[in-house]
């Protein structure tokens, strides 16, 4: 089973949204709506920040949503702040029935 | 408040063994998948192996089957990861996290992870 493929980096103004896209084939992200986001800022464990595509947990910013289109998720970050430059990580549960996840992408905040 | 806290990294060399832990609190810990996910140095995130939460249901990623072995104790609360004939590639930070009641269900919950570095 193949990571999933994520832009290396992204970049954005405060004020601006940014997406990341993460693409898999149709055994992972686009067979089922179990793809998830996290958030990991340097010397940190990850943080759940949108899963089942679209949800967010408790306490979650609505800045940060997510969509599917085929075998793309993507997470949109809107109204761009400081706080949210960070490594970015989708994941997707797979036919095999194993957890596959992106090679991560880098948002830095300009 | 869930807390995940891992132990038992260290400094092994190529061919050696480890045995990782992690003592889980704050939930109803027999419910629950739990996941191994590790990161090398700089690198991003890769899943290792997750386990239902009875024990009987175990899967592996490719490059540690037959390798590792995950197990738990209900009755600790407290899940394994087993590392046999460890390799430089298996050099990382081990994340425990905990997923949810299905093995489809997101990584809610990660521990601060445990080094585990394999050098000669």
């Amino acid at each position: 089973q193949s990571a999933l493929t994520q832009p290396a980096s992204v970049s954005g103004s405060p004020g601006q949204s940014i997406t990341i896209s993460c693409t898999g084939t149709s055994s992972d992200v686009g067979g089922y709506n179990y793809v998830s986001w996290y958030q990991q800022h340097p010397g940190k464990a990850p943080k759940l920040i949108v899963y089942d595509v679209t949800k967010r947990p408790s306490g979650i910013s609505d800045r940060f949503s997510g969509s599917k289109s085929g075998n793309t998720a993507s997470l949109t970050i809107s109204g761009l702040q400081a706080e949210d430059e960070a490594e970015y990580y989708c994941n997707s549960y797979t036919t095999t029935t194993i957890v596959v996840f992106g090679g991560g992408t880098k948002l830095t905040v300009l | 408040e869930v807390q995940l806290v891992e132990s038992g990294g260290g400094l092994v060399q190529p061919g050696g063994s480890l045995r990782l832990s992690c003592a889980a609190s704050g939930f109803t810990f027999s419910s629950y998948w739990m996941h191994w996910v590790r990161q090398p140095p700089g690198k991003g995130l890769v899943w290792v192996s997750h386990i239902n939460g009875d024990g009987t249901t175990t899967t592996y990623v490719e490059s540690v089957k037959g390798r590792f072995t995950i197990s738990r104790d209900n009755a600790r609360t407290t899940v394994f990861l087993q590392m046999n004939s460890l390799r430089a590639e298996d050099t990382g930070l081990y994340y425990c996290v905990r997923g949810g009641h299905y093995n489809w269900n997101p990584f809610d919950d990660w521990g601060q992870g445990t080094l585990v570095t394999v050098s000669s």
